[in-house]
């Protein structure tokens, strides 16, 4: 069984340009989450949907990131101007439902370098 | 106060050792407890959860849960150098999102 996708797997931009990232879920995963981890921390989320809808954004810096999760399988995450702070790593993972016991199984992740 | 807070260390344990882990989360309610494997330059990867106080043993690794006192720690068995790696801990927030938090990781180093 294929993991989380994730692409690119790196991306270097200048300061005020957008990018995009692109996540395919575990088949079948209902729920995918988007998470930003910076150097040293662990990872912050920053959007979950179920199926289609978001359903917990409450993170999500909405004046420059907008996620979107159109047919309920693959995500894209964009950012819209970039800003230095941006610079991390975008993590995303997914489980069959959400609830507490689920595991969450993270993609490899975008590392995103602004400069 | 952090929700969730481990020490970065780094940890640094012999070969054959045992190597302890500590955490402690400051949401008296949360109920479920995870702890996390990332590599350098790679995604975190489960490798225990734990729900109830007491310990739950898996191979080499034996988690522990106290939740009066709010932590929850992680003993690795005859850690080798393949072990070295820094383990995050992460705790389910009790609230609509059932959210994971996650606190900032311990890196550990296993001396051959």
């Amino acid at each position: 069984e294929a993991g989380v996708v994730q692409s690119p797997r790196y991306k270097i931009i200048e300061k005020k340009q957008p990018v995009a990232f692109w996540c395919n879920p575990i088949s079948g995963h209902n729920t995918l989450y988007w998470y930003r981890q910076n150097l040293g921390q662990g990872p912050e989320l920053l959007i979950r949907y179920e199926n289609e809808e978001a359903v917990d954004d409450s993170q999500l810096p909405k004046d420059r990131f907008s996620a979107e999760r159109l047919k309920g399988v693959d995500s894209t995450l964009k950012i819209q101007p970039a800003e230095l702070g941006d610079s991390a790593v975008y993590l995303c993972a997914s489980t069959l439902d959400w609830g507490k016991k689920d595991t969450q199984y993270f993609g490899p992740g975008t590392r995103l370098t602004v400069l | 106060q952090k929700e969730v807070e481990q020490n970065s260390g780094p940890l640094s344990v012999p070969e054959g050792a045992i190597a302890s882990l500590n955490c402690t989360y400051s949401d008296r309610v949360s109920q479920s407890f995870f702890w996390y494997r990332q590599y350098s330059g790679k995604s975190p990867e489960l490798i225990m959860s734990i729900y109830s106080n007491g310990d739950k043993e898996d191979g080499r690794f034996t988690a522990q849960l106290n939740k009066a006192s709010q932590y929850v720690s992680l003993l690795i068995r005859d850690s080798q150098p393949s072990d070295s790696a820094t383990y995050l801990c992460a705790v389910n927030k009790v609230d609509s999102s059932y959210k994971l938090i996650f606190g900032s990781g311990t890196r550990l180093l296993v001396r051959p």
